[in-house]
């Protein structure tokens, strides 16, 4: 499975909302019903860190501008307001079909 | 959660062999599956190896199948990765992660040059 993430760069303005897609090759439901579709932020120098899974499921710790949306094969991960701390890169990942599990390429976010 | 503490990595020759390890702490160990990631210098994460809870099950990315082993030590709360017949393309950060990619470790850097 093909993780398609776009923009690969994202400059944003404090303040703003920010997008960034996740296109599979193949639908990400499992047959067990549930889509296993992550997303992760990682700042240089650091370990990821997971934000969202299955799809929009926000992680503890998470902030709450965070948000995770989509179905079958297109998904987003939204930040309602950007914060300093957001920039970094972020990445998509499933775990529907595997093995492998796949990453998205990720996308670079940066404060204009 | 817990947390994970990857060490072993290093300089290496092309075809030499390392093995990294990931001491478990703050979760019961025994009953997670484990994975390795990953992440070539400016590159994105690629995953590389997992293993199940009791290693009955075991799956490899197609870049290290036949080089890499992975194995845990529940006793002793840890995972492995023994990598053999290395090449310049495995220099990267390894991380080790938890099941569900909740909790990873800080990583260990792999370099293989000669």
């Amino acid at each position: 499975v093909v993780l398609t993430q776009s923009p690969l760069s994202l400059p944003v303005t404090l303040g703003q909302p920010a997008s960034i897609s996740c296109r599979s090759s193949q639908s990400l439901v499992h047959s067990d019903g549930n889509t296993y579709l992550n997303w992760f932020h990682q700042r240089p120098g650091q370990s990821p860190r997971r934000l969202i899974y299955k799809v929009s499921n926000r992680d503890s710790g998470a902030p709450d501008r965070f948000s995770g949306s989509g179905s079958g094969t297109d998904f987003t991960l939204t930040i309602s307001k950007v914060e300093a701390e957001d920039v970094g890169f972020y990445y998509c990942m499933q775990g529907t079909h595997w093995p492998p599990q796949t990453f998205g390429q990720g996308t670079k976010v940066e404060i204009k | 959660e817990g947390q994970l503490v990857e060490s072993g990595g290093g300089l290496v020759k092309p075809g030499g062999s390392l093995r990294l390890s990931c001491a478990a702490s703050g979760f019961i160990f025994s009953t997670y599956a484990m994975n390795w990631v990953r992440q070539a210098p400016g590159k994105g994460l690629e995953w590389v190896s997992y293993i199940t809870s009791s290693s009955a099950n075991i799956y490899y990315a197609d870049s290290v199948e036949g080089r890499f082993t992975i194995s845990r030590d529940n006793a002793k709360n840890s995972l492995y990765l023994q990598m053999n017949s290395l090449r310049a393309e495995d220099t990267a950060v390894y991380f080790c992660a938890k099941e569900g990619y909740k909790v990873w470790g800080q990583g260990t850097l792999v370099t293989v040059s000669s």
